[in-house]
């Protein structure tokens, strides 16, 4: 079976812009997490979906906004992108059970 | 406020020995607990996991240990092999909610 897939791998942005990341998790799985890694430190949870319903937010501004669709993939939304929100972004997701199963991750440059 | 804590960045084993890394946290309520490791330029992979009715779990050559009394777990890897060599996280958090906080990870370099 397929992992969890990520989309784009890399991803280059200039402050202020808006960008997308895609998500599709492991076949069969219905809860979608994201988290973002810094250099240096752990990964830091955003949201978590289960069922197309938020069931999680974590610290973060309203400029990030997620959504997860019908067939269980995710989007990750960041708005008015700061030079602080470069970081690898991971997508996790799970089938029911407590432990999550990341993806490759897209790394957000922001210059 | 780090609420999980991975004190040692770096640590340095000889291939065959026993790796120990450990993790401290704050919060006596998480009650679920995950173990992964992870290479540049890929996400982290899941080792192992250990709820807190246990204080022991164990899958191939991993270990994970868990003191409720002392908010301490510690992940043994034996015998230690190269391809180990990787940042090891540890995730602490409450099950079912799939929220968790992360310690700042530890290198462990297998020395051939």
């Amino acid at each position: 079976d397929a992992g969890v897939t990520q989309s784009p791998t890399h991803l280059i942005k200039t402050r202020g812009q808006q960008v997308t990341l895609r998500c599709s998790p492991i076949s069969g799985h219905k809860s979608v997490s994201w988290y973002q890694q810094v250099l240096g430190q752990g990964p830091q949870f955003i949201f978590q979906y289960y069922e197309k319903e938020e069931r999680g937010r974590g610290n973060f501004p309203d400029r990030f906004s997620a959504r997860q669709f019908p067939n269980y993939s995710s989007e990750l939304n960041v708005n008015a992108l700061l030079l602080g929100d470069s970081a690898l972004y991971l997508c996790a997701s799970s089938r029911g059970e407590s432990s999550l199963y990341f993806g490759p991750g897209t790394r957000l440059t922001v210059t | 406020d780090q609420q999980v804590k991975q004190n040692s960045p770096s640590l340095s084993v000889q291939e065959g020995r026993i790796s120990i890394l450990n993790c401290d946290y704050t919060n006596s309520m998480f009650d679920y607990f995950l173990w992964y490791k992870k290479y540049p330029a890929e996400g982290p992979t899941f080792l192992i996991s250990i709820s807190s009715i246990k204080d022991k779990n164990e899958d191939g050559r991993f270990t994970v240990f868990l003191n409720k009394s002392a908010k301490h777990l510690s992940l043994h890897i034996v015998p230690s092999q190269p391809g180990d060599s990787a940042v090891y996280f540890c995730a602490a958090g409450f099950s079912g909610t799939y929220k968790y906080i992360f310690g700042t990870g530890t290198r462990l370099k297998v020395l051939a």
